[in-house]
């Protein structure tokens, strides 16, 4: 059974790098067929797909943050990590990964996310 | 881009039945086959319930129905249960990202 696992600092000082790890277990991020990405949530609110990531290192960014988000893979360890940079209150959230299905046009299915992990609340301080 | 519209709540008696809309454009819900819909209950990661617009993944109760109507989805739960209650968000490829979600509907069942 596939599960996913968050790990990173929980506090993080405003306009410094936030940086998370996710590791995958029971299954290969190797896997030509997934994409594996980050989810956000901050308190009380909404879901917001951060970007994705192939195993071969190609990465989708939401085009709001894409000017501060670096997604990067490790297939030896099984891992993929997110990197937020200049970061403020507002990216105060709950962080998930999740394994994520992309559009395939060919056999009709796609852009899904399943499983996730269990999330880590990352705080912003000033 | 604009997250997909849905109400901010519902709510049903148990037995009954309820649909929550997730409205988006030509350019996400109404241009793809590609919507998902995810149930989150406090403190919990967003379990998938739906994708493909009405597939139901393996162990999801057959009580949850999606559909699609131009550039609106929906998610029907019938016979509903009191472990039902939970936040559910829709999900839609679009043109120009993979993924954009809905702003989250909270069920309370009565």
């Amino acid at each position: 059974q596939l599960q996913l696992q968050e790990s990173g600092p929980g506090l993080v000082k405003a306009s410094e790098t936030l940086s998370l790890t996710c590791t995958v277990s029971g299954g290969s991020i190797s896997s030509s067929t997934y994409y594996w990405g980050w989810i956000r949530q901050p308190p009380g609110k909404g879901l917001e797909w951060i970007g994705s990531i192939y195993y071969s290192g190609s990465t989708y960014y939401n085009s709001s943050l894409k000017s501060r988000v670096t997604i990067s893979v490790d297939t030896s360890k099984n891992q993929f990590s997110l990197k937020l940079s200049s970061v403020t209150a507002a990216d105060t959230a709950v962080y998930y990964c999740a394994r994520h299905s992309p559009p395939n046009d060919i056999i009709g299915t796609g852009s899904w996310f399943d499983p996730w992990g269990q999330g880590t609340l990352v705080t912003v301080s000033s | 881009q604009s997250a997909l519209t849905q109400p901010a709540s519902v709510s049903g008696s148990p037995g009954q039945s309820i649909t929550i809309s997730c409205t988006g454009t030509s350019s996400d819900v109404g241009g793809y086959n590609y919507v998902s819909w995810y149930q989150q209950h406090p403190g919990k990661a967003p379990k998938l319930m739906i994708y493909d617009v009405s597939k139901r993944p393996s162990g999801v109760s057959n009580r949850f129905s999606g559909s699609k109507s131009g550039n609106t989805a929906s998610l029907t739960i019938s016979g509903l249960q009191a472990e039902d209650e939970a936040d559910y968000y829709c999900s839609s490829y679009t043109s120009n990202t993979l993924g954009v979600f809905g702003g989250g509907t909270k069920l309370t069942v009565l």
